[in-house]
């Protein structure tokens, strides 16, 4: 099956730096990939939509300038979080969608774990 | 407003029993709706996919239900092992290839 990687799979980083998180669809090509955040016994919210070569789509309270999305390759899109601070301590995970897949099947990553001191 | 209602509380059965979750949903009309796994501590994998139009779909020991109707999905593990122990997530498509995720719900399989 299709394959997505996400890297790295766990940060720990200082209040105030920034964190690149990458997610890469290994064998399959996705105009569109989905960025998520779960905490911990809760569901997987949707933060914003990633499409490549335009700008990305953010969901309702979630800003984008906290949150910076780029999708400069059919392969890769990239989810910076800028000024990190504790609250934004959570498991993110992209997720894909094949150009060929059937109707609706995402595959998702691994996750990143993102710890903020 | 929308929301996916699955039960929060753990699921515990026997191996061997056939494991039923469900997933409510109230306010939407959505095309299809989905049901994945998620292990801890990693991304959830896609199970199986059932449109609207579908009452039932299979695929190995899985069986998802869909109930327009009643606004309710039902997702049945038969023959249940311990290796089936995970949660269960069911999800709910909305425009763009969005989906919507419910809460999900925690099954444990039992020796």
């Amino acid at each position: 099956g299709a394959v997505v990687s996400q890297h790295p799979s766990r940060v720990i980083c200082k209040s105030g730096t920034s964190v690149k998180i990458e997610c890469r669809s290994l064998d399959f090509q996705a105009t569109t990939m989905f960025w998520y955040r779960q905490f911990p016994k809760q569901s997987l919210m949707l933060m914003a939509t990633s499409n490549e070569g335009s700008k990305a789509t953010y969901e309702q309270g979630v800003e984008k300038d906290k949150f910076l999305i780029n999708h400069a390759s059919l392969t890769l899109s990239t989810l910076t979080v800028t000024s990190a601070h504790p609250e934004d301590s959570s498991f993110y995970i992209c997720s894909a969608k094949s150009l060929a897949g059937g109707a609706g099947e995402l595959f998702f990553g691994e996750g990143s774990r993102l710890t903020v001191l | 407003s929308q929301k996916i209602e699955q039960n929060s509380e753990a699921l515990n059965i026997q191996e061997g029993k056939t494991a039923t979750l469900t997933c409510n949903y109230t306010n939407y009309s959505p095309a299809y709706l989905q049901w994945y796994r998620q292990d801890p501590g990693r991304g959830p994998v896609f199970l199986l996919l059932i449109r609207e139009n579908e009452k039932e779909k299979r695929k190995e020991r899985l069986k998802v239900t869909f109930d327009t109707t009643l606004k309710q999905s039902l997702f049945h593990i038969t023959a249940s092992q311990p290796a089936d122990s995970a949660t269960y997530l069911c999800a709910l498509a909305g425009g763009g290839n969005k989906l919507t995720f419910g809460t999900g719900t925690q099954l444990k399989v039992e020796l």
